[in-house]
């Protein structure tokens, strides 16, 4: 069974300030998406990482993808309120996707 | 827009009664999941179709719960008898191309009294 583990599954953090949420695995990923869910809606799909290394960025997230395509990171710079809500990273394997836990982030004014 | 649309986007029952939600994919795809999602927690698979074969089902889809896509396009899920645990966003996304990315619907929020 392929798990995903996200980290720290709660941040709250004022407008303004750096943060990085993990994405780890024992297992290889063919691919690796990130989603960002508000309350009451469903995820959407904000990038996918594909070769071990990997960097993209959009705007103010950067995602990494590890270089043995077994774990991810998102950071986001000078976060705003507009960045609150559920991040999930979602591991593609053999014809299975598996979501992470979740990261609840809350970014206050 | 042409992305995926779930129906109803809410739906309050009383426990024991049936209940039938409705995904409509994005129409290139032809890939579609559902997915069963409770609060603060990630979503979890409950079946995947691949055009209308239904190719695996979670071991979370007891008897109660079945889910067709007869034409390969639109889907429904349905939970018979329902129960209070039942409670949770129902979602359904769509894939199709050579990353296979999922987009996911608004989901329907289901709610057991």
């Amino acid at each position: 069974t392929q798990l995903l583990e996200q980290s720290p599954q709660f941040l709250s953090i004022q407008e303004g300030e750096n943060l990085t949420v993990y994405c780890n695995s024992s297992s290889v990923f063919s691919s690796l998406q990130w989603y960002r869910q508000e309350p009451g809606e469903g995820p959407v799909l904000l990038v996918t990482v594909v070769t071990g290394g990997e960097v993209k960025k959009l705007k103010r997230l950067t995602f990494q993808f590890g270089d043995a395509r077994k774990d991810s990171s998102l950071h986001i710079t000078a976060a705003q309120p507009g960045d609150t809500g559920l991040y999930l990273c979602a591991g593609r394997g053999y014809q299975k996707v598996t979501f992470g836990t979740g990261t609840k982030l809350q970014v206050i004014p | 827009d042409t992305g995926v649309s779930q129906d109803p986007r809410h739906k309050i029952t009383k426990r024991g009664q049936n209940v039938t939600f409705r995904c409509d994919p994005i129409s290139e795809h032809n890939r579609l999941y559902w997915y069963r999602q409770t609060l603060g927690q990630g979503p979890e698979f409950l079946t995947y179709f691949q055009n209308e074969a239904q190719l695996e089902k979670s071991r979370l889809l007891s008897d109660r719960f079945s889910a067709e896509r007869p034409k390969g396009s639109f889907s429904t899920l349905e939970i018979q008898r329902t129960e209070q645990g039942d409670s949770a966003m129902y979602l359904c996304a769509s894939s199709g191309g050579f990353l296979n990315e999922q987009f996911f619907g608004p989901g329907t929020r289901l709610t057991v009294l």
